[in-house]
């Protein structure tokens, strides 16, 4: 079966420029997640959706960072304008119903903004 | 405040070796949920385990084996007989409510032939 899958796997960019990082969840999970891990702050949780709808945003840095989940199997974490703080790796996690189900993450988007 | 510790952050040991993580957990639900998590050198998180607030049995899967006590709040994680591929970064984390994972600050395991 298809885990997590996120794209691009690297990316690397201007500061200033957009940057988005998409993830497609596993089939029948209907709570994604994502995350953003840095050497100081370890792995952070920023935005957590249940059903497509945001239930938690308050990881979510600034108004820089948005995330959007128009269906049950595609989602989008936008950075905009980048900074070079905003280097880490994300990661996109998804689960099954029911609160507390293991998260599977998918490999994570290494982010470097120059 | 830190929920999930890890005070250890790099073990090294000889292949074979046992080797056992410590991670201590701070909550004030009566339900929560404890999580391991390995993240090998090409860095993806892989699920190992995850145990409920309600059930302290230990578990063995394989050469792995996990020691929930209440009592002390830990959810200790043993490597037995440990092997090259075991070299990663472990992560123990707390779940609470809705199931927010709230990850310690991992322990480097290096397993050297």
């Amino acid at each position: 079966d298809a885990g997590v899958i996120q794209s691009p796997r690297h990316e690397v960019t201007e500061m200033g420029q957009e940057v988005t990082l998409r993830c497609k969840p596993i089939s029948g999970h209907n709570s994604l997640f994502w995350y953003r891990q840095t050497m100081m702050r370890g792995l952070e949780l920023l935005i957590y959706f249940n059903n497509n709808v945001p239930i938690d945003d308050s990881g979510m840095p600034e108004d820089r960072f948005s995330a959007k989940m128009p269906n049950a199997s595609f989602s989008t974490l936008k950075i905009q304008p980048s900074e070079p703080r905003d280097s880490a790796v994300y990661f996109c996690a998804s689960s099954s119903t029911g609160t507390n189900q293991p998260q599977h993450f998918g490999d994570g988007t290494r982010l470097s903004i120059l | 405040a830190q929920k999930v510790t890890q005070a250890q952050t790099e073990i090294s040991v000889v292949e074979k070796e046992d080797v056992t993580l410590d991670c201590v957990y701070e909550t004030r639900d009566t339900t929560y949920y404890l999580f391991w998590y390995k993240q090998p050198p090409s860095g993806e998180l892989v699920f190992l385990i995850r145990r409920n607030s309600f059930d302290e049995q230990n578990e063995i899967s394989g050469r792995y084996s996990w020691n929930f006590q209440k009592s002390t709040s830990s959810f200790n994680f043993t490597i037995t007989a440990s092997q090259v591929v075991d070299s990663a970064v472990y992560f123990c984390a707390l779940s609470e409510g809705w199931g927010k994972l709230q990850f310690g600050a991992g322990t480097q395991v290096v397993v050297t032939p």
